[in-house]
């Protein structure tokens, strides 16, 4: 019972270099979110996936773009890191449009920008 | 913009205490609202959802309600354990934009034996 994988766990990498994020979900969910956390702030949304082959910016996405692969992988790629955007970055999915249906997360990439 | 308060921020309770948590947002415009506990280096568990249309939510020693028309939820936990220990998140969507949920900074809850 995979859920929501994202890859990898942990990451350092040096000002200016580039990185995707992966994220994967197994529950045959049409929607799909990426979301930042930082010390002392709740969870924002970068970028969302309503449904395959549709992407929206949510509250911060500068310096961010998003790809919707297939209705299973939604990946979030930092073109040029900068310092600002060591965070955790958590990746969820739900089946909206079905009812009301709960998020499912999972467990976050842990990302440091030196 | 939604914006999502939740008081305390921190809470220190010794096992078997019954607790309140509260959370209150802006936009009463709502489809629903999800409790979530996250533990220290994990991603975040979803506890309730709760539909606008309903006033509450049961699931084991948890309870969520909902005012929608004040903005306020809260969450009771009963007979508190230490396995309990963690941060509580509340998180409205808002109506205008389905599915985006928006977080509190949350409560972090510590149940001492």
């Amino acid at each position: 019972n995979a859920g929501v994988t994202q890859t990898p766990k942990f990451q350092v990498l040096k000002t200016g270099q580039s990185m995707t994020l992966q994220c994967a979900q197994d529950m045959n969910h049409n929607s799909m979110y990426w979301y930042r956390q930082d010390p002392g702030m709740g969870l924002r949304l970068i970028y969302y996936s309503a449904s395959e082959g549709t992407t929206d910016k949510g509250e911060v996405p500068n310096g961010y773009n998003v790809s919707r692969l297939n209705k299973r992988e939604f990946s979030l790629r930092l073109e040029s890191a900068a310092p600002s955007q060591t965070s955790v970055y958590f990746c969820a999915s739900s089946r909206q449009g079905q009812g009301n249906q709960p998020q499912h997360f999972g467990d976050g990439t842990r990302l440091s920008i030196l | 913009k939604q914006e999502v308060t939740q008081i305390p921020a921190a809470l220190s309770v010794p096992e078997g205490e019954n607790l309140v948590l509260n959370c209150s947002f802006t936009d009463s415009a709502i489809y629903n609202l999800q409790w979530f506990r996250q533990d220290p280096g994990k991603g975040l568990t979803s506890l309730l959802l709760i539909q606008s249309s309903q006033r509450e939510q049961t699931s084991g020693r948890l309870n969520a309600s909902l005012d929608k028309s004040s903005g306020r939820s809260t969450l009771y936990i009963a007979a508190s354990q230490p396995g309990d220990s963690a941060t509580y998140l509340c998180a409205p969507d808002r109506g205008s934009t389905l599915g985006r949920l928006y977080f509190g900074r949350g409560t972090q809850l510590t149940v001492w034996p």
